[in-house]
């Protein structure tokens, strides 16, 4: 069965530093999402992505985040420059034109 | 989009017993979705309902609908060991034509062998 992966699992980085986490949604798959789970918290939207543009953003989202679909397969998400409160799980998503959206295993990011 | 908060926040079970966790939301929905997420990792979904289904079943699911009451039910039959994990609930709004999904805290439950 087609599965959404994301790569690295684990990622730790300085703060300040600049990280990219990649996503590659199921291949037919037309809107792609990115989530994060603080530690013990919900899990909360960042962004979606339809047509190679950002459909929708959360007040989370702000200039230090950007998306992109690079090629036909990936989708990444950038943090510009990291700060500790960035530690999180982030989890991409994907869906194709029904409302189901499937995850991805996500990865775990820790800013030190 | 609008959240959906589950009650109870955690539930302990043994095996073998039903599980019923609920979801209530505040303003009308086009469709309601349930997820399970196991510790640490990625949310898996489980069912969707839409505005105007009142019940809902996949294998040992039954969710139920009542737009009325803005509440929604999951139920577990027979539970076993492997559905230790954590329920959510997103309503999803006519407006929201993103399908952006929106969780609460979730329900924690466990299921003791």
């Amino acid at each position: 069965e087609p599965e959404v992966t994301q790569t690295p699992s684990h990622q730790v980085t300085q703060m300040g530093q600049e990280v990219i986490l990649r996503c590659v949604p199921i291949s037919n798959h037309l809107y792609f999402y990115w989530y994060r789970q603080i530690l013990g918290q919900k899990v909360e939207f960042l962004v979606s992505f339809y047509n190679n543009e950002i459909s929708e953003k959360s007040e989370i989202f702000d200039d230090q985040f950007s998306v992109e679909r690079p090629d036909g397969s990936n989708f990444t998400l950038k943090i510009r420059s990291t700060k500790l409160e960035d530690s999180a799980m982030y989890f991409c998503a994907s869906r194709l034109n029904q409302e189901t959206q499937y995850f991805g295993p996500g990865t775990r990011l820790l800013v030190l | 989009s609008q959240q959906g908060e589950e009650d109870p926040q955690a539930l302990s079970i043994q095996e073998g017993e039903n599980a019923t966790m609920n979801c209530s939301y505040k303003t009308s929905i086009n469709n309601l979705q349930w997820y399970r997420q196991n510790s640490g990792r990625g949310l898996v979904h489980l069912i969707l309902i839409r505005s105007n289904e009142r019940e809902k079943h996949s294998g040992r699911l039954r969710v139920t609908l009542d737009t009325s009451k803005k509440s929604s039910s999951l139920l577990i039959t027979a539970s076993r060991a492997a559905d230790t994990a954590s329920y959510f609930c997103a309503p999803v709004g006519f407006n929201n034509a993103g399908n952006m999904l929106t969780f609460g805290g979730g329900t924690r439950l466990m299921v003791k062998p």
